[in-house]
């Protein structure tokens, strides 16, 4: 079946412009992860959604960044006045656990570049 | 900081040598997992060893988990350069006796196999 997808592949933006990245997790999937990988911090966790419960945010490293699950499917990670720190690869999980005690399945990313 | 440290940084072994990559964390886990990323993109889920768990295989993986210790290993048997490649171990914590999926990932082991 298909798996997770994010869109765009890659991004380029100047700083100062908003962004937007999205997700489409596994159908079905109940619970959702935002995670980003950058050349001096590694792989980070960014955010959590689980079903309808108040998401997770202990990840966000401010408050530009900012995410949405509408329906419980699809996510959308928000990143406002960008800045060139920001220039990652953004990585979307899901995972079907109610418990989320297995494993996540993770998209292709997004690769944005703030110049 | 990352939970995870993973030792070698970069390893590079010929053809049919084995791999052997060692993953320390800190806190109590719920599990263990492994990862493995091609060009610095998506994750692929390559195992998942429980915390009550002492050894587990997949295919020509091996993965260990001592939890007195703190520690985890991964052993890719008969590599092939296809092996090439970084690899992640990513811990998913408990927080009063409850994990929530976040995972905590280590700076990774770049894998070369040469032909």
């Amino acid at each position: 079946g298909a798996g997770v997808s994010q869109s765009p592949s890659n991004k380029v933006t100047e700083k100062g412009k908003d962004v937007e990245l999205r997700c489409d997790p596994i159908s079905g999937h109940t619970a959702l992860y935002w995670y980003r990988q950058s050349l001096g911090q590694g792989l980070e966790f960014l955010i959590y959604f689980q079903g309808n419960s108040a998401p997770d945010k202990s990840g966000l490293p401010s408050d530009r960044f900012s995410a949405e699950r509408t329906g419980g499917s699809v996510s959308t990670l928000t990143i406002q006045r960008t800045q060139q720190e920001d220039s990652a690869v953004y990585l979307c999980a899901s995972t079907p656990a109610t418990h989320n005690t297995d494993t996540q399945y993770f998209g292709p990313g997004t690769r944005l570049t703030v110049l | 900081s990352q939970q995870g440290e993973e030792d070698p940084q970069a390893l590079s072994i010929q053809e049919g040598e084995n791999a052997t990559m060692n993953c320390s964390y800190k806190t109590s886990i719920n599990n263990l997992q492994w990862y493995r990323q091609n060009s610095g993109r998506g994750l692929v889920h390559l195992i998942l060893i429980r915390s009550n768990e002492r050894e587990k295989h997949s295919g020509r993986l091996r993965v260990t988990l001592d939890t007195s210790k703190k520690s985890s290993s991964l052993l890719i048997t008969a590599s092939r350069a296809a092996d090439t490649a970084s690899y992640f171990c990513a811990t998913d914590a408990l927080a009063g006796g409850t994990s929530y999926g976040k995972l905590t990932f280590g700076q990774g082991t770049i894998l070369t196999v040469h032909p």
